[in-house]
């Protein structure tokens, strides 16, 4: 039992390239969601999703897409990256139970 | 959307003093309360959590505490150890599954001095 992992750990990217940073839990939790960890700033919510085929918008979804195509999964998506994205992304997944368990997240840094 | 606020920023305690966080909600409609526990270069890990038919929950060294008339928590921490040291977020949601996510405080460097 894994619980929740993240795909991949680090990263550096140029201004302008894409990626996707990858989520997976294996505890077959219903809700899914990623947050942006910036210093000062506490965890913001980007995107989350209740179940496979749903996504919705968080706090700061500006920048991001997002896909739940299995229930397991949930991949977070920068199209154009910003110097602005540069923070730790953590995911977490919860429900039943309200407690969310968060992986261990990815360091991005965009130069 | 909710705003949560958190105070202090920083605080640092004598080791075996009490350490006391507070934060406070401003959507009446949040009714799942959690506190996470982050060390350095790590996941925020939950160490306590309460809901709002709850006044008062409390797990050996720590407790929270729950005011829904004024909106606000707060995290206790007794007989604080060196282990204890790290940043400390509370968090609400408005949903009792915590469908919509967490809205997370700014988070309190916590620092035990020997």
């Amino acid at each position: 039992n894994a619980g929740v992992t993240q795909t991949p750990k680090f990263r550096v990217l140029k201004t302008g390239q894409s990626m996707t940073l990858l989520c997976a839990q294996d505890m077959n939790h219903e809700y899914m969601y990623w947050y942006r960890q910036d210093p000062g700033m506490g965890l913001r919510l980007i995107h989350y999703s209740v179940g496979e085929g749903t996504t919705a918008k968080g706090e700061v979804p500006d920048g991001y897409n997002v896909s739940r195509l299995k229930k397991q999964n949930f991949l977070l998506g920068l199209e154009s990256a910003a110097p602005s994205q540069t923070s730790v992304y953590f995911c977490a997944s919860s429900y039943p139970n309200p407690q969310q368990y968060f992986g261990p997240g990815t360091r991005l840094t965009v130069t | 959307g909710e705003n949560v606020e958190q105070h202090p920023s920083t605080l640092s305690v004598q080791e075996g003093d009490s350490a006391v966080i507070k934060c406070t909600y401003s959507d009446s409609a949040s009714n799942y309360f959690p506190w996470y526990k982050q060390e350095l270069g790590k996941r925020p890990q939950l160490i306590i959590d309460i809901r709002s038919n709850v006044g008062e929950k409390k797990d050996q060294r720590i407790a929270v505490t729950l005011n829904k008339t004024a909106k606000h928590f707060s995290l206790h921490i007794t007989e604080t150890q060196p282990e204890d040291s790290a940043v400390y977020f509370c968090a609400a949601s408005s949903e009792g599954g915590g469908a919509d996510g967490l809205t997370f405080g700014k988070g309190t460097h916590l620092i035990i001095q020997p």
